[in-house]
């Protein structure tokens, strides 16, 4: 199985900052690779996939980058409604993994 | 607009059995594969299997293989999750999906019901 680790865990930010999250896969999953973000007691909402392309809908603030097995996703200024958990996944291969989640808290 | 309505979710007693539902809607089903997720309380998230959109191919997290059965019925707009022998670490919330681009992204999600597992 493909495992994929997510850094830091948790994140202290102010509205306006740049934000950068991690996610590095044990092995290379070319481009497949989304982003999702979820607040509490909602489902998730996909953000990005295939490594940086945006769902139709999400804000150009957030943008993904990355290849083989070393991504990011950034919040190039983040906003009041930014504040949640942010999980990445691949999809190169079964079984699908994500991340263990990033948590973005206000500082 | 996709709209996922999953129902199903209870209290049941480990080694027991439950069957959780999906009504699908605002979609054409059968263009999609169709997944289920799951969220136990306060971690998380969990792929638990996929579906073609025919039926014809099935995928499976190894800790559910034998005991959980994905399964569709296009023609009721339904998706569905057979799960038997149920252990206290199947509790979570499990949510019906879709993969709209058949890759694996999943892009639609529904509220998601509450599985617990308890004695």
């Amino acid at each position: 199985d493909i495992q994929m680790t997510q850094s830091p865990s948790t994140l202290s930010a102010s509205v306006g900052d740049r934000v950068t999250i991690t996610c590095r896969a044990s092995q290379s999953i070319s481009s497949w690779l989304a982003w999702y973000q979820q607040k509490p007691g909602k489902a998730p909402k996909l953000l990005i996939y295939k490594v940086s392309s945006l769902e139709t809908g999400v804000p150009s603030r957030f943008s993904g980058s990355g290849s083989g097995t070393e991504f990011t996703l950034t919040i190039s200024s983040l906003q009041p409604d930014d504040f949640a958990t942010y999980y990445c996944q691949q999809y190169n291969s079964y079984p699908l993994t994500f991340g263990g989640g990033t948590k973005v808290e206000m500082k | 607009e996709v709209h996922l309505v999953e129902s199903g979710g209870d209290l049941v007693q480990p080694g027991g059995s439950l069957r959780l539902s999906c009504a699908a809607s605002g979609f054409t089903l059968s263009s999609y594969w169709m997944t289920w997720v799951r969220q136990a309380p306060g971690k998380g998230l969990e792929w638990v299997a996929n579906i073609k959109q025919d039926g014809s191919l099935k995928q499976y997290v190894d800790s559910v293989k034998g005991r959980f059965t994905i399964s569709r019925d296009n023609a009721k707009n339904s998706l569905y999750l057979q799960m038997s022998s149920l252990r206290a670490e199947d509790t979570a919330v499990y949510y019906c999906a879709t993969t709209a681009r058949g890759y694996g992204d999943i892009d639609s999600w529904g509220q998601g019901t509450l599985v617990t597992v308890s004695s």
